[in-house]
């Protein structure tokens, strides 16, 4: 399976600010996505990130608050916009390969 | 202090048991099921996955079993050890002709093992 990386691996940030979340891959792949995972929860895809196209949001994310850069194959970045406490939580990038996701190592992200 | 927002099933068994987790899933034309286990700290790591037209399949130590007519899966660990305590979670695709990649998560399992 592929190698990710993510940076930082984790922050603590004041509300009103954003951050940008970097993942890095060792391999090229096609389809790379973004999940939060809010305290004590399950993971939930905030959007894919598409190679040379906008990214596709899932219900209830938008991507003025998350918005998404793909710029090639192995990498991928994902803001958080205007921060709140209720954006607290760990972000964590994935790749497909095949039907298969293969996730970073996560970012966890405290608002203050 | 209590933790807000932490309602995970816990799973509690000794070093040496046979540990099973179990795990509904919501759509019935989901045709594709993975096991994550995620260690605190840690991203999901991939254990076993399955298809549809399987009702079991064997790793090392770790067997999958899926009841499609009920819409449950369960992850049977053996002879649990301590490396073992993490979340577990289930996850199910619709591969929906071959386009769809997105995995829907379950809400996860605590495991504990004690020495």
């Amino acid at each position: 399976s592929a190698v990710i990386s993510q940076k930082p691996s984790r922050d603590i940030c004041q509300r009103g600010t954003s951050l940008t979340i970097q993942c890095q891959v060792d391999s090229q792949v096609t389809m790379m996505f973004w999940y939060r995972q809010q305290p004590g929860q399950s993971l939930t895809l905030i959007a894919t990130a598409n190679q040379g196209s906008e990214a596709t949001y899932e219900s209830g994310f938008v991507i003025d608050k998350f918005p998404i850069s793909r710029p090639n194959l192995t990498f991928s970045t994902l803001t958080v916009s205007n921060m709140s406490p209720e954006d607290s939580s760990i972000y964590l990038c994935s790749v497909a390969a095949g039907e298969t996701q293969y996730f970073g190592p996560g970012t966890r992200l405290l608002v203050l | 202090g209590e933790s807000v927002g932490l309602h995970l099933p816990t799973l509690s068994v000794q070093e040496g048991d046979n540990s099973i987790i179990n795990c509904a899933y919501s759509n019935s034309a989901s045709d594709y099921f993975i096991w994550y286990k995620q260690e605190s700290g840690k991203g999901p790591q991939f254990i076993i996955d399955i298809r549809s037209n399987m009702d079991k399949r064997q790793g090392q130590r770790v067997t999958v079993l899926l009841n499609k007519t009920v819409k449950h899966l369960s992850l049977q660990i053996a002879a649990t050890q301590p490396g073992d305590s993490a979340v577990y979670f289930c996850a199910e695709n619709w591969s929906g002709g071959g386009s769809n990649y997105k995995l829907t998560f379950g809400k996860g399992t605590l495991l504990t093992v004690n020495p």
